[in-house]
């Protein structure tokens, strides 16, 4: 069964530093997602992405983050400058269109210390 | 603002035992998920519905619009059930734009 894929699974970083989150949505969807879930707490939505741009975001999603779809295949999380409040399991998903079922990664655990 | 309160938080049932998680949601939705999070954290879409019943193996979700209300229900619960299932909906328009709820944490005993 096709699936989202998403490197790295789990980083540490020094607060202050850039990270790039890495997805690989399925190969025929058009819409890509970014979510998270702060330990503990319910998942947020970021982003949404479609046609080599942001369709809709979130408070959450401030100028600290983009989004980049680099090549035909994958689909990528910035955040710059993080923080330790950005501690958290990132999401990515995708789906064919947006009324139709969301598919969803394993996730990427990052710890900024 | 939609808000998603999902009952239980916490549900330790016996195998065998049929199981019943509620959702309820505060203003028209588009559609709502069901969604499973297993212990190691990655997230699997069990249904999307947006009216009706939907059914897949063990598992039953269904909504109420009028009342803006959704359950799932797990027939023959097994240990490998255990996991948090967590409501969420979409509303007019929107594209992934999900308000999640807090998740149901639902362990199965043997």
């Amino acid at each position: 069964e096709p699936e989202v894929t998403q490197t790295p699974s789990h980083q540490v970083t020094q607060m202050g530093q850039e990270v790039i989150l890495r997805c690989v949505p399925i190969s025929n969807h058009l819409y890509f997602y970014w979510y998270r879930q702060i330990l503990g707490q319910k998942v947020e939505f970021l982003v949404s992405f479609y046609n080599n741009e942001i369709s809709e975001k979130s408070e959450i999603f401030d100028d600290q983050f983009s989004v980049e779809r680099p090549d035909g295949s994958n689909f990528t999380l910035k955040i710059r400058s993080t923080k330790l409040e950005d501690s958290a399991m990132y999401f990515c998903a995708s789906s064919r269109t947006p009324g139709n079922t969301i598919y969803f990664g394993e996730g990427s655990w990052l710890t900024v210390v | 603002k939609n808000e998603v309160e999902q009952s239980p938080q916490n549900l330790t049932a016996q195998e065998g035992e049929f199981i019943t998680i509620n959702c309820s949601y505060s203003v028209g939705i588009s559609a709502l998920h069901w969604l499973q999070q297993h212990p190691g954290g990655g997230i699997v879409s069990l249904f999307m519905l947006s009216s009706g019943k939907k059914k897949h193996g063990r598992l039953i979700a269904t909504i109420n619009i009028q009342e803006k209300h959704s359950s799932l229900h797990i027939t023959a619960s097994h240990p490998r059930d255990s996991a948090v299932y967590i409501c969420a909906v979409t509303y007019g328009g929107s594209q992934g734009n999900l308000i999640f709820g807090k998740g149901t944490k639902l362990s199965v005993k043997p």
